[in-house]
């Protein structure tokens, strides 16, 4: 089974903090991505990565940065955490697209509350 | 921007079939139509894929028009643990980005 981990289910941070989210998968997954879910809005991405290092800007990157030193590990950074970073975060992993032939593997999601 | 359109919510009695249209109008020649499903604290996990014509596996069906500017992803015989949200993916947003997920269906099934 793949497996999409992610380092925490619930945090809480302050206003103005540097916070990582962390993501690991174990499918040798070229893909990674990195998407906040709020009521109403679905899911929008973040960034995305195709390969080590190499990252893409997604929908809303504005107040983010994203790390891809290894393969299986995509970190998603908050440099100043604010209010309106509250959300529910998900990772997710996939094998290479082809057309948008691919299937995305998510984690179980971290609950981040910015007080 | 790509995008597409599914309606907010529905709600289905136990047993029935359940018929979840999405428009993508600027899907994109090479792309294939994909739906995800979502339970409560759980990520989104993949349900059906499909390209053109009928697509059916074990969980659903998905129905695509010749035109491919809409599918219908079909539940037969929904029971209560179908309750959940379901997203198509049928665009891509700007430049190189992967398909995008709308704001989804929630079903509700009543018993």
């Amino acid at each position: 089974d793949v497996k999409v981990t992610q380092s925490s289910r619930y945090l809480v941070k302050r206003t103005g903090e540097k916070v990582f989210l962390e993501c690991v998968q174990d499918m040798d997954h070229e893909n990674m991505f990195w998407y906040r879910q709020d009521p109403g809005l679905g899911l929008r991405l973040i960034y995305f990565s195709y390969d080590v290092k190499m990252k893409e800007k997604g929908d809303i990157p504005e107040g983010y940065s994203v790390s891809r030193e290894k393969k299986e590990r995509f970190s998603l950074i908050l440099e100043s955490a604010s209010t309106n970073q509250t959300s529910m975060y998900l990772c997710a992993s996939s094998s290479v697209t082809l057309g948008g032939q691919y299937e995305q593997y998510f984690g179980p999601g971290t609950r981040l509350t910015v007080t | 921007l790509a995008k597409t359109t599914q309606p907010i919510s529905m709600d289905s009695y136990e047993g029935q079939e359940v018929n979840i249209t999405c428009s993508h109008n600027n899907i994109a020649t090479n792309d294939y139509i994909t739906w995800y499903q979502q339970f409560p604290s759980q990520g989104p996990r993949f349900i059906i894929q499909g390209y053109k014509t009928k697509v059916t596996n074990e969980v659903a069906s998905l129905f695509i028009p010749a035109d491919r500017k809409s599918s219908t992803l079909s539940l037969p015989r929904v029971s209560l643990s179908d309750t959940a949200v379901y997203y198509c993916l049928g665009g891509r947003g700007a430049g190189n980005t992967p398909l995008v997920f709308g704001k989804g269906t929630r079903l509700s099934v009543i018993a």
